[in-house]
């Protein structure tokens, strides 16, 4: 099965700070990546999908990447609204598989 | 709009059996499969299969074979998971979202809490 190592577990940054989330596949997985945030006692929420995919109403100051294996999760200009778990989860291959989650905190 | 319902929390003793629900509106419940997904400790997340709504043909991760049995109605568009054989480590919250045409998932129902306790 592939693995996703996810990156980091948690972090702290302010507001108006751009922070980076990344996730390394254990093998190829092409663009079969997404990107879910989750707030607390909610579910996760679709936020990139095909690794650099916009989903419709998601704020553009979020964007994903890959570079090789590794996939990113990039967001600008950090507000209180952006605080929550977010996940990675590849599709190319089954089982589906996701990332251990970030935990995003502001200071 | 598109709209997953789950069931209730669940409280069950070990050995026993809990039946979840997932009824979706808003879509043509036949046209997407519903995934079902578990959720320890408030952060990682484990797929445990898929229904196709329109055959219910399934797949399960080799993890939950065994433990997890899904079903669906398709007269009132709901899908089912059954959790056999509780123990404490089947505690957590289960989430059904529907996989979009591309296999990720692009709508998740709120998920159903079980918990597994004498």
């Amino acid at each position: 099965d592939i693995q996703m190592t996810q990156s980091p577990s948690s972090m702290s940054a302010s507001l108006g700070d751009t922070v980076t989330i990344t996730c390394l596949a254990s093998q190829d997985i092409g663009n079969y990546l997404s990107w879910y945030q989750q707030k607390p006692g909610k579910s996760p929420k679709l936020m990139i999908y095909g690794a650099t995919n916009l989903e419709d109403g998601v704020p553009s100051r979020f964007s994903g990447s890959r570079s090789g294996s590794d996939y990113s999760l990039t967001i600008n200009s950090l507000g209180y609204d952006d605080e929550g778990i977010y996940h990675c989860h590849q599709y190319y291959e089954y089982p589906p598989a996701f990332g251990a989650g970030t935990k995003l905190e502001l200071k | 709009q598109v709209q997953l319902q789950q069931s209730g929390a669940e409280l069950a003793k070990p050995g026993s059996s809990v039946k979840i629900s997932c009824k979706a509106s808003g879509y043509t419940f036949t046209s997407y499969y519903i995934s079902w997904i578990k959720q320890t400790t408030g952060q990682g997340l484990e797929y445990i299969g898929y229904i196709n709504t329109g055959s219910g043909g399934t797949n399960y991760n080799e993890k939950f074979k065994g433990k997890a049995t899904l079903t669906v109605d398709k007269s009132s568009s709901t899908a089912f998971m059954q959790l056999s054989s509780l123990t404490p480590d089947d505690s957590a919250v289960y989430y059904c979202a529907r996989e979009s045409q591309g296999w990720y998932f692009d709508f998740w129902g709120p998920g159903t809490m079980v918990t597994v306790s004498s």
